[in-house]
């Protein structure tokens, strides 16, 4: 079993609706949890750091972070064809330099 | 702000040579800077851990004779790819921790490397 478990889709949504993308984890000591967008052939960017459970928003962009259930997911609102990109959950057990555990990624296509 | 500039963006080589990637932190200082490999459709695997001024740390079956890293100074590490064969064709990136009183990672936009 991976250490996180990620959908690699590809999911496609029309422009506009709500996205709802999602990982679960098995390692109970993971505390900080990270989104990241990838576009074709670039490196991953920063969209969302959240720690422990509940929720962050930023923009069209919710994190929630369920501890008990291992389970997190970022919502995009309003969702824009420049969306269109893979989206990858990270995490780490500590804040300092350790190494991240990524999902696989989720290709998503918005349709304009 | 918190830029890694990774050079090159694409290289081809042929079989057996070896090929240089930089990863450059532009506004911080890198103490410590990560290798990753992906391929196609896969995400990112973590090979190596380099700190500034140490030996990297490799992460198991990673061949550390073949991805030689070094990390010369707080704003540059290198990963050269030795003796380089067509199953070393990927995508490398690097990244580094944000400078301290911030928070996550952020990366190189990544080096396709393509062997023939």
């Amino acid at each position: 079993q991976k250490e996180v478990e990620q959908d690699p889709g590809p999911l496609s949504v029309p422009e506009g609706a709500i996205v709802s993308l999602n990982c679960t984890y098995s390692n109970s000591a993971f505390q900080y949890f990270m989104w990241y967008r990838q576009y074709s052939r670039k490196g991953p960017e920063l969209l969302m750091y959240t720690y422990s459970s509940g929720n962050k928003e930023d923009g069209r962009f919710t994190a929630q972070v369920d501890k008990s259930s291992k389970y997190i997911s970022l919502f995009i609102r309003d969702s824009q064809p420049s969306d269109s990109a893979t989206y990858l959950c990270a995490m780490s057990a500590s804040h300092g330099n350790e190494k991240l555990t990524f999902g696989t990624g989720t290709r998503l296509t918005i349709i304009p | 702000g918190a830029v890694v500039s990774q050079h090159p963006s694409r290289v081809i080589c042929k079989s057996g040579t070896s090929v240089k990637i930089e990863c450059r932190s532009l506004d911080f200082q890198a103490t410590t800077m990560f290798w990753y490999r992906q391929f196609p459709k896969q995400s990112l695997m973590l090979m190596a851990t380099s700190n500034e001024g140490s030996k990297a740390t490799y992460e198991q079956g990673v061949e550390k004779d073949k991805f030689l890293i070094n990390h010369a100074s707080l704003t540059l590490s290198t990963l050269t790819v030795t003796s380089a064969h067509p199953e070393d064709s990927s995508f490398y990136i690097c990244s580094a921790r944000v400078a301290r009183g911030r928070l996550g990672y952020t990366f190189g936009s990544g080096t396709r490397l393509t062997v023939v």
